[in-house]
């Protein structure tokens, strides 16, 4: 079955306590990318990746970190939490790399940061 | 600057009462306009995209149109199964950049029986 996954699904953490959602998918999609959804704000694009080694920032990178190494991974590394990291993530693939096509989403990642 | 803007915020219908859906776009030149619903407590799910005004497409009660300023979204006899959030997003054409993605704040529709 084609799916994007995302674990863990959900998180409690402290400020400052490093921490990583990992998120894979099994299409070979060259496009990998990574949302916070927040009530009010929509859905705003941290970072995104065109192919394997090529990440680059979207709308909200601030206090992000991501890599891809290899194309079916792409997580997402918060070195620092802090409370207004508290969120609902997502992460979605799609074909196409620079020429984004249908994007596929993960279940979602909820966060709350202490 | 960029941007993409739904409209209405919210939407009730009857069911059977048709209606559309806005969503208007300031980008520099654009590569792909995408349109996608989502359920509460689960990731959007791919409904459509468009490239190039005058273009359209449908799927069962949904047809989307684009122009050079705005997409349409309509939704004829709508069920209450079509209840949900409806988000729009815009790949912009540019130099940099090239893969970000902007989405609306999305219009949430409820279709009563």
């Amino acid at each position: 079955e084609a799916q994007v996954t995302q674990n863990p699904r959900y998180l409690i953490t402290v400020t400052g306590k490093k921490l990583t959602v990992t998120c894979s998918q099994n299409m070979n999609h060259e496009y990998m990318s990574w949302y916070r959804q927040d009530p009010g704000l929509g859905l705003r694009q941290i970072y995104y990746s065109m192919n394997v080694e090529v990440t680059d920032k979207g709308d909200v990178p601030e206090g992000y970190k991501v890599s891809r190494k290899e194309k079916r991974n792409f997580p997402l590394i918060l070195e620092s939490p802090s409370p207004n990291q508290t969120s609902l993530y997502f992460c979605a693939s799609s074909s196409g790399g620079a020429f984004v096509r249908a994007q596929y989403f993960g279940p979602g990642t909820r966060l709350l940061v202490l | 600057e960029d941007q993409v803007t739904q409209s209405p915020e919210a939407l009730r219908l009857q069911e059977g009462e048709s209606s559309s859906l806005n969503c208007s776009y300031t980008v520099s030149g654009l590569r792909g306009l995408f349109w996608y619903r989502q359920d509460p407590g689960k990731g959007p799910e791919f409904l459509f995209t468009l490239y190039s005004a005058g273009e359209e497409k449908e799927k069962e009660r949904l047809k989307a149109t684009l122009t050079k300023k705005e997409s349409f979204l309509h939704i004829t006899a709508p069920k209450p199964e079509d209840s949900a959030t409806y988000l729009c997003a815009v790949q912009a054409r540019g130099s940099s950049n090239t893969g970000k993605l902007i989405f609306g704040q999305g219009t949430t529709l409820q279709v009563k029986p």
